[in-house]
C-alpha cells in the first residue's frame, strides 16, 4: 500500500460544478497537510496549508481534514476551466522535513 | 508569483557536460528542497538543507552534488548526467523547524542528450 493515495484522474467537470478531490493516507503520524495546483509545465503552487483536523476556507476553495478516518478533501466551488491543472496533495509528520506527496489528480473543466 | 526564483529556465546538456542549476528565496527561510518531477509523476525528494547543513539525502547518484552558500541559496551541480536524469528539477523552501508551508519554484526543465 502506497503511504498517500490519490485518484489520478483525469477528473472531468463543466464550468461552474463544484469539484471534490481526495486523499487517503497511512501513516498516523502525519500533522500538516497541504494541496498545490500544478501547471502543465510549472511548478506546484501552494493552495492550502492545514494542520491536525477540521476545515479551512479561502475563497473558493475549502480544506478538510479528517484524520480519524486519514482522508483529507480539497472542495473547489464555481470551478472555472484556469482550474484546470493537476491537483497534489502532500502531508508531513509532527517532526523530520520530508513531505509524502499524492501521484496528483488531473482536473479538466471544460467551458 | 513564486518567491522562490530558479535559473535557467531550461537546460540542455551532453552527457559530458558539466552545469549548476541555481535557487535564490528571499522569505528568510532555512530549510531548502530539491525535488525531481517526471512527466506526470508527483516530485520525489532528492536533497534538504537545513541552517546550510545537509539534513536530507534520499540516495541520489553523486553525479548530483548539492551546495548551499548560504541560507538564500540553493545550487545543484550537475555531472556526467544520463538521458533518464532528463526532468523537471525543483527548488522549494520553508521555515526552519518542524512547521511551515513548502514553497515551490517554477522549476529547471533539463534534458540530457
Amino acid at each position: 500500500q502506497k503511504e498517500v493515495e490519490q485518484d489520478p484522474g483525469p477528473l472531468s467537470v463543466p464550468e461552474g460544478a463544484i469539484v471534490s478531490l481526495n486523499c487517503t493516507y497511512s501513516n498516523s503520524a502525519f500533522q500538516y497537510f497541504m494541496w498545490y495546483r500544478q501547471y502543465s509545465r510549472k511548478g506546484p503552487e501552494l493552495l492550502m496549508y492545514t494542520y491536525s483536523s477540521g476545515n479551512k476556507e479561502d475563497g473558493r476553495f475549502t480544506a478538510q481534514v479528517d484524520k480519524s478516518s486519514k482522508y483529507i478533501s480539497l472542495f473547489i466551488r464555481d470551478s472555472q476551466p484556469s482550474d484546470s491543472a493537476t491537483y497534489l496533495c502532500a502531508m508531513s509528520p509532527n517532526y523530520g522535513q520530508n513531505f509524502v506527496f499524492g501521484p496528483g489528480t488531473r482536473l479538466s473543466v471544460l467551458p | 508569483d513564486t518567491e522562490v526564483t530558479q535559473t535557467p529556465k531550461h537546460l540542455v546538456m551532453g552527457m559530458t557536460n558539466k552545469k549548476s542549476l541555481k535557487c535564490e528565496q528571499h522569505m528568510g527561510h532555512r530549510a531548502m528542497y530539491w525535488y525531481k518531477q517526471k512527466a506526470k509523476k508527483p516530485p520525489e525528494l532528492m536533497f534538504v538543507y537545513s541552517y546550510e547543513k545537509l539534513s536530507i539525502n534520499e540516495s541520489v547518484p553523486s553525479r548530483f552534488s548539492p551546495e548551499c552558500p548560504n541560507s538564500s541559496l540553493l545550487n545543484l551541480h550537475l555531472h556526467a548526467l544520463q538521458p533518464e536524469d532528463s526532468a523537471l528539477y525543483l527548488c522549494a523552501s520553508k521555515q526552519g523547524g518542524n512547521t511551515g508551508e513548502l514553497f515551490f519554484g517554477e522549476g529547471s526543465r533539463l534534458t540530457v542528450l
